[in-house]
């Protein structure tokens, strides 16, 4: 009973290092997403994707990649980092048609650190 | 311009109290408004929502009042228990829009003192 799992859980990285996000669902989800929390902030999405095939940008897309090769996985992917993107990222995933109506369910998220 | 404003940042209560957290929104085309709970190391889960069309939906000791006509929806902790230090996040959303996206406020982290 897995649901949405994050790896790795803490990274650190230097500036103008890139690193990918891992991010697996076993909930059959069409709809993933990623999410960036920063203190003061809430939760901005940054990313999101209604299946295989398709991404569109969330609002704070810049210096983030996405694809989407299966329903399973929505791997993240810095190009290269900068420290303003220091943050702990969530991947959340939903049934497609309760995105709006019903509940995101969220990984433990993934605590980065660039310096 | 930040569509869901929650208030206060942050609030400390004794166990028994009452918590109280408020947020207002300024579309009047959202629908559909949950709260979300997050314990500290783990991502938010969601703990209670309602629709416009009810002015309050009660599940437990948690209880969402919504007033239509002020564009404001709060979430009422009754007998605060330890446990339910977390940080809380209110939500809004347009059911019926194909892009829109569920719009998050900043999240207050609520204390509560044994």
């Amino acid at each position: 009973n897995a649901g949405v799992t994050q790896t790795p859980k803490f990274q650190v990285l230097k500036t103008g290092q890139s690193m990918t996000l891992q991010c697996a669902q076993d909930m059959n989800h069409e709809y993933m997403s990623w999410y960036r929390q920063d203190p003061g902030m809430g939760l901005r999405l940054i990313h999101y994707s209604v299946g295989a095939g398709i991404t569109d940008q969330g609002e704070v897309p810049n210096g983030y990649n996405v694809s989407r090769s299966t329903t399973e996985d929505f791997p993240l992917r810095l190009l290269s980092a900068a420290p303003s993107q220091t943050s702990v990222y969530f991947c959340a995933s939903s049934w497609l048609a309760e995105v709006n109506t019903g509940e995101l369910f969220f990984g433990e998220g993934s605590r980065l650190t660039v310096l | 311009q930040q569509q869901v404003k929650q208030s206060p940042q942050s609030l400390i209560v004794q166990k028994g109290g009452i918590s109280i957290i408020n947020c207002a929104y300024e579309n009047t085309a959202f629908d559909y408004f949950p709260w979300y709970q997050q314990f500290p190391g783990k991502g938010p889960a969601l703990l209670i929502a309602i629709r416009p069309d009810v002015s309050e939906k009660k599940e437990g000791r948690f209880t969402i009042s919504f007033n239509k006509s002020a564009k404001q929806f709060s979430l009422h902790i009754m007998d605060s228990q330890p446990g339910d230090s977390a940080t809380y996040f209110c939500a809004a959303s347009i059911t019926s829009g194909a892009n829109s996206k569920l719009t998050f406020g900043k999240g207050i982290t609520l204390s509560v003192r044994p």
